[in-house]
């Protein structure tokens, strides 16, 4: 079966530009994930979807960036306008269903895609 | 907060030998633990799952899970250079989809 699915997998830019990363979860999975990753900071979680629903959107780092899930089988992160600090790996994770008595949440564990790696000049 | 905290290492181990990983959490109502291998320049890849107190083996691998000290680790029996690589250690609260991650472990084996 076919895992996450990430796009682009290198992206470089200058500061200022819009920049959009798409991401395919695992057919069948419900849940959505998008982390960021540096070294300093580690994975962070930036947003995730549940039924491609925005259930928490805590971790975004402030207004520039935006997630959208216009469907089961595909999501964007969008960061406009974009600045050198945004530079790191951007992952896409998806997870099925849960299996315990309240199917609003999952302890399943994530899958992730191969990652967007984002160099803002 | 929810904390997962892990020894950044590096670990060095020779081949053959057992490399023992640990990672402790903050959160009582967790009910969910992961441990994912992250090669350089890689995605974060699932090794193992444990959802209760005890031991799990597969294969190399044995996760082990103390509920009651917080304390989670992966124990990885003949080590392998190809086991290099950085562990890092998930969390689930129950009730909710997320997971917490430690900033991980990295392992190095020597041959």
């Amino acid at each position: 079966d076919a895992g996450v699915i990430q796009s682009p997998r290198h992206e470089v830019t200058e500061m200022g530009q819009e920049v959009t990363l798409r991401c395919k979860p695992i057919s069948g999975h419900n849940s959505l994930f998008w982390y960021r990753q540096t070294m300093m900071r580690g994975l962070e979680l930036l947003i995730y979807f549940n039924n491609n629903v925005p259930i928490d959107d805590s971790g975004m780092p402030e207004d520039r960036f935006s997630a959208k899930m216009p469907n089961a089988s595909f999501s964007t992160l969008k960061i406009q306008p974009s600045e050198p600090r945004d530079s790191a790996v951007y992952f896409c994770a998806s997870t099925e269903r849960g299996r315990g008595m309240v199917p609003l949440y999952s302890n399943q564990p994530q899958h992730f895609g191969d990652g967007t790696r984002l160099s803002i000049l | 907060q929810k904390e997962v905290e892990q020894n950044s290492g590096p670990l060095s181990v020779p081949e053959g030998a057992i490399a023992s990983l640990n990672c402790t959490y903050s959160d009582r109502g967790s009910q969910s633990f992961f441990w994912y291998r992250q090669y350089s320049g890689k995605s974060p890849e699932l090794i193992m799952s444990i959802y209760s107190n005890g031991d799990k083996e597969d294969g190399r691998f044995t996760a082990q899970l103390n509920k009651a000290s917080q304390y989670v680790s992966l124990l990885i029996r003949d080590s392998q250079p190809s086991d290099s690589a950085t562990y890092l250690c998930a969390v689930n609260e129950a009730g909710y989809s997320t997971l917490t991650f430690g900033k991980g472990t990295m392992l190095l084996v020597s041959p």
